[in-house]
């Protein structure tokens, strides 16, 4: 299947201070890539959709300041935690799309985020 | 808004035995697609299997089946005689026009030896 990298694949900030996780597609193109967070024995939740060369749209209840999404070529995507609080540490997750229609799904290692 | 709901937290079997794991979701649309990912301890999230909602036949992916009643619907996801590394997260989610993909709450299974 398609490969999704996902870098750091964790790091650990102090608070206030800004950090960037990046979603590369090392095989094929994607156009439209999804950030998620999960906490711990929970399930993936969605943060916001990006696209290629526009600005991202994000779920309901997700700050866009806080969580900066540029999706500047068609192979790479990144989130940028700024500001960072100890409330933010989580797991992020990638994920592109791919196949017929645009339809299958593939999520980078993901990247534990710990905000001390 | 589409919701997926997993109502079995926990699954626990013995190795070589089938496992059912249960899923239902609403929705209004009449196309989408219904996945089921695994997500072992490394986080990694795998797709195990995906439906169409528009085909009548279950889809089938070596020992992963699916039993897709759309009526009723249902995604169930049986696993046939299973293996030590079937143990992880498994998640059902659904997926339509916009492409977003929505998970259900998960069920934890653990295959024992």
């Amino acid at each position: 299947g398609a490969v999704v990298s996902q870098h750091p694949s964790w790091v650990i900030c102090k608070s206030g201070t800004s950090v960037k996780i990046e979603c590369r597609s090392l095989d094929f193109q994607a156009t439209t890539m999804f950030w998620y967070r999960q906490f711990p024995k929970q399930s993936l939740m969605l943060m916001a959709t990006s696209n290629e060369g526009s600005k991202a749209t994000y779920e309901q209840g997700v700050e866009k300041d806080k969580f900066l999404i540029n999706h500047a070529s068609l192979t790479l995507s990144t989130l940028t935690v700024t500001s960072a609080h100890p409330e933010d540490s989580s797991f992020y997750i990638c994920s592109a799309l791919t196949g017929s229609g645009n339809t299958e799904a593939f999520f980078g290692q993901g990247t534990r985020l710990t905000v001390v | 808004a589409q919701t997926v709901t997993q109502s079995q937290p926990e699954m626990s079997v013995q190795e070589a035995e089938t496992v059912t794991l249960s899923c239902t979701y609403d929705t209004s649309e009449n196309n989408y697609y219904l996945f089921w990912y695994k997500q072992p301890p490394s986080r990694q999230m795998i797709l195990v299997i995906r439906q169409e909602a528009y085909k009548q036949q279950n889809a089938t992916e070596n020992r992963f089946s699916v039993n897709f009643q759309k009526a009723a619907k249902s995604f169930s996801l049986k696993i046939s005689d299973s293996q030590l590394g079937d143990t992880a997260m498994y998640f059902c989610a659904f997926m339509s026009g916009a492409q977003k993909l929505v998970f259900g709450q998960g069920t934890r299974l653990t295959i024992n030896p």
